[in-house]
Parts: structure tokens; C-alpha cells; sequence
């Protein structure tokens, strides 16, 4: 199975302010047909989780471009800029090249 | 719109049987496969199993392999996850979710059904 290492667990954040989440595999997440299937998301209190990033990089239909994803093969790392109150939540990444996977979340709180 | 509604959730005691089902609109369900994920109260997410759109092929987490099953009716546009032997550890959230095309990512989400396995 592929594990998801996310760090920090937890991350406390001016409003306005810049932050940085990392996801790590335990196997390369290149797909044989060459793509690469990691996503973020984002589980606002007492919601469902929502997509922010599909295939590393992509902002999905909506997302604010505040929101970017970058990487490859096992490490990769979701930014966020001039954050704003409602981007308080657990962010989470998932792997889709084998089965699927989810990392443990990381949780984004305000300083 | 793509909605996805899940039922069936409950208290149930240990040993028992529970099924879920979940009801899909605003998009073309027999052409999609389709996922049940979980999360325990707490706890991060959990994939838990994958149907083919045609329900050829079926994929379980080892969490629950041999204990549950996925299935489908496309005439009523409804997924279902058949729950046996529940153990305590099987207390979640459970959330139907349909990925984007041709991403793998699980763009779309139900409300979840909250399973409570307790004697």
C-alpha cells in the first residue's frame, strides 16, 4: 500500500499570511501512463472534504489561484497565500496512481 | 449540479449488519465508477472501495475486505455498501464520492451517514 507522510500536523497562520504543506509517499506516484494522480483537499468544520488540487498542480473548478500544488515522484507540496479565514480546516493529500490513499491531514489554524 | 446523498447510517452493536446507500443526480451515474470513503470520528480519511461503472470490477480497503461489499443499481441511480461482522473500529462517517474525470481525485462528495458501532 501507498502511505501518505503529511507534515506539520498542525500549522498556525496570520490572516494574510503564507504557508506550506508537505506530502510524502512511500512509492513513487508516477502512473504507468506517465501522470502523476495527487490531490489536496480541504475538510472545513463539520463539512465534507472539498478538492483543491487534482494531478499535482491542477486548481480545480473555483479554487482561488492562492491555492497552488507542486512536486513530483514522492514529494510534494500544496502553498498557500494571503491566507484567509475561510481557508481554516484540515488540508489532506491523496494519491489516486494506486487504490487510493490519503495522507493524515494537516490542520490550518489561526496565530 | 452533481449531488450525492447517502442514508442509511445508524447504532448498531457489534456483530451486526448495516447498508448504506447512496442516491446520485445531475450527471450520467451508469457511465462513472464510484467510491465509498469513511473517516472515524477524529480521524483522517479512509478510502474504503471502489465499483466500476458496470460494477465489473470491485477493489476493498484490507480494512474491510471479506466484511463489506460495494454494489450498484444504475436504474436507480444508487450506490449501496453492504456492512457485516461491525466492530467497533468501524464507527465513521461514511461519504460517497465520485472522482473528476480521468484525475483519480474525488471531486465530489455526499453529506456522509454517520455508523455507530457500539454495544
Amino acid at each position: 500500500d501507498v502511505v501518505m507522510t503529511q507534515t506539520p500536523v498542525s500549522l498556525s497562520v496570520s490572516l494574510g499570511g503564507q504557508v506550506s504543506i508537505s506530502c510524502r509517499s512511500s512509492q513513487s506516484l508516477v502512473h504507468n501512463n506517465g501522470n502523476t494522480y495527487l490531490s489536496w483537499y480541504l475538510q472545513k468544520p463539520g463539512q465534507s472534504p472539498q478538492l483543491l488540487i487534482y494531478k499535482v498542480s491542477n486548481r480545480f473548478s473555483g479554487i482561488s489561484d492562492r491555492f497552488s500544488g507542486s512536486g513530483s515522484g514522492t514529494d510534494f507540496t500544496l502553498k498557500i497565500s494571503r491566507v484567509e479565514p475561510d481557508d481554516l480546516g484540515v488540508y489532506y493529500c491523496g494519491q489516486g496512481t494506486q487504490y487510493r490513499t490519503f495522507g493524515g491531514g494537516t490542520k490550518l489554524e489561526l496565530k | 449540479e452533481v449531488q450525492l446523498v447517502e442514508s442509511g447510517g445508524g447504532l448498531v452493536k457489534p456483530g451486526s449488519s448495516l447498508k448504506l446507500s447512496c442516491v446520485a443526480s445531475g450527471f450520467t451515474f451508469s457511465s462513472y465508477g464510484m467510491h465509498w470513503i469513511r473517516q472515524a470520528p477524529k480521524k483522517g480519511l479512509e478510502w474504503i472501495a471502489l465499483i466500476y461503472y458496470d460494477s465489473s470490477n470491485k477493489y476493498y480497503a484490507d480494512s474491510v475486505k471479506g466484511r463489506f461489499t460495494i454494489s450498484r443499481d444504475n436504474s436507480k441511480n444508487t450506490l449501496y455498501l453492504e456492512m457485516n461482522s461491525l466492530r467497533s473500529e468501524d464507527t465513521a462517517m461514511y461519504y460517497c464520492a465520485k472522482t473528476y474525470d480521468g484525475t483519480y481525485s474525488f471531486a465530489y462528495w455526499g453529506q456522509g451517514t454517520l455508523v455507530t458501532v457500539s454495544s
